[in-house]
Order: C-alpha cells, then sequence, then structure tokens
C-alpha cells in the first residue's frame, strides 16, 4: 500500500459545526503533515508530526485541532471556523522527518466549504 | 522578493515540444524538491535533488548549487502533463521538515 488515503473528499460545514478530516498512511511513514491550499496558491504548512508527537504547529488558530492517534493516522478537528477558512487541506507523510533526504507523499485533499 | 521564484508562471505548449520550467531561490538549501499537482488537487513527488541531475522517464530535472537554480524539463511533451509544477525546498534549519514553495507554474499541452 503506497498511498495515503483522505476523507472525506468534499465537506460542507456551518460556523458552528464539529467535524473532523482522516488522514491515513499504511507505508511505515514516520512523519505526517497537514497543510491548507487555497485556491492558485501553493500548499500553506499548518502541522508536522514526528513519531507521532507535534513537532511544527506554524501559529495555526487553536479551532483547528490536530491529532495522532497512531502511527497510521492523522486526524485534524475542526471547529467554530470561518468562511475564509474554506480551502483544500492536503495531508502528506515521509518516510522520516528530514526533507533534505525524503519525499513527502501526499493525500488527494479534503475540500472544506464553511458556510 | 519570495525566497523561491518560479518561470514562467503560465505556459502553453503543443503537443511533443520540449518544456523547461525555472526555478531560483535566494537561501541555502539541503535538497530540492518538484512536485506536480493536476487539477482536483492530488499532489505527487516528481524528484528531489541536492546535486546534479536525475531522469525519469520523459521528465529531467536539474540543479546548480552554486547559482542557487534548478530546471525541469519534459521531453515530447503530452497533453497529460498539464498539471501545475510547484518547485520546494528544504531549507537548512535543525528540524528540516519545511518545505518553502514556489507559486507554481501552470503548464497546459494543447494536442
Amino acid at each position: 500500500d503506497t498511498e495515503v488515503t483522505q476523507t472525506p473528499k468534499h465537506l460542507v460545514m456551518g460556523m458552528t459545526n464539529k467535524k473532523s478530516l482522516k488522514c491515513e498512511q499504511h507505508m511505515g511513514h514516520r512523519a505526517m503533515y497537514w497543510y491548507k491550499q487555497k485556491a492558485k496558491k501553493p500548499p500553506e504548512l499548518m502541522f508536522v508530526y514526528s513519531y507521532e508527537k507535534l513537532s511544527i504547529n506554524e501559529s495555526v488558530p487553536s479551532r483547528f485541532s490536530p491529532e495522532c492517534p497512531n502511527s497510521s493516522l492523522l486526524n485534524l478537528h475542526l471547529h467554530a471556523l470561518q468562511p475564509e477558512d474554506s480551502a483544500l487541506y492536503l495531508c502528506a507523510s515521509s518516510p522520516g522527518t528530514q526533507l533534505a533526504y525524503n519525499e513527502q507523499f501526499f493525500g488527494p485533499g479534503t475540500r472544506l466549504t464553511v458556510l | 522578493k519570495n525566497e523561491v521564484e518560479q518561470s514562467p508562471q503560465n505556459l502553453t505548449a503543443q503537443e511533443g515540444e520540449f518544456i523547461t520550467i525555472n526555478c531560483s531561490y535566494s537561501v541555502g538549501i539541503s535538497a530540492l524538491h518538484w512536485l506536480q499537482q493536476h487539477p482536483g488537487g492530488g499532489i505527487v513527488s516528481l524528484f528531489m535533488l541536492s546535486s546534479g541531475k536525475k531522469k525519469h522517464g520523459r521528465l529531467i530535472a536539474t540543479i546548480n548549487i552554486q547559482e542557487k537554480h534548478s530546471s525541469l524539463h519534459i521531453t515530447a511533451s503530452h497533453p497529460r502533463d498539464s498539471a501545475v509544477y510547484i518547485c520546494a525546498v528544504a531549507g537548512l534549519e535543525t528540524s528540516g521538515s519545511r518545505l518553502t514553495f514556489g507559486e507554481g507554474t501552470q503548464l497546459t499541452v494543447n494536442p
């Protein structure tokens, strides 16, 4: 299994809703990432997990809450989002954390719309 | 000025043409990644390189560390190559877990 899966593919939520995005990989990768991508822009790093521990939080608002329950699974919990949070949310994984030596494998993304 | 600059921003080619996309960066790096993003969102890693040249099928990537410049070449281009190509660099920071992305090059290959 050489892919990163993300569910759901599409999500529409209101500003008062609580929802979660899920990402899974079974390649034994030890680093997992959440990115946010707006239209026609490159991905922006949100969080990095290394060996199931949060190693980087790029000053992301607390309405986004990441969780790594085990080495294969990464969640992003969403609460009280704003319309400007509408974007494509991409998950990625890599064998190790040093991107000088490790390629990233990306999931297909979850397209989130906040009404 | 962005740390990673790509050119051109948009490129239209006819099927069969040789294509070059350029990436210049202004910081010290440990590696450079070329990524491909198709409409719909999925990103695929094409190359990771820190020196020299790599080839995979019709794709060739080169890097000149002294000149802080990399190129992605596509030979015998095909409409299925239409995508956004993104250059990203891994800096020299301790964690090494961040990539700095260029703005991307939108490539359209017409039949």
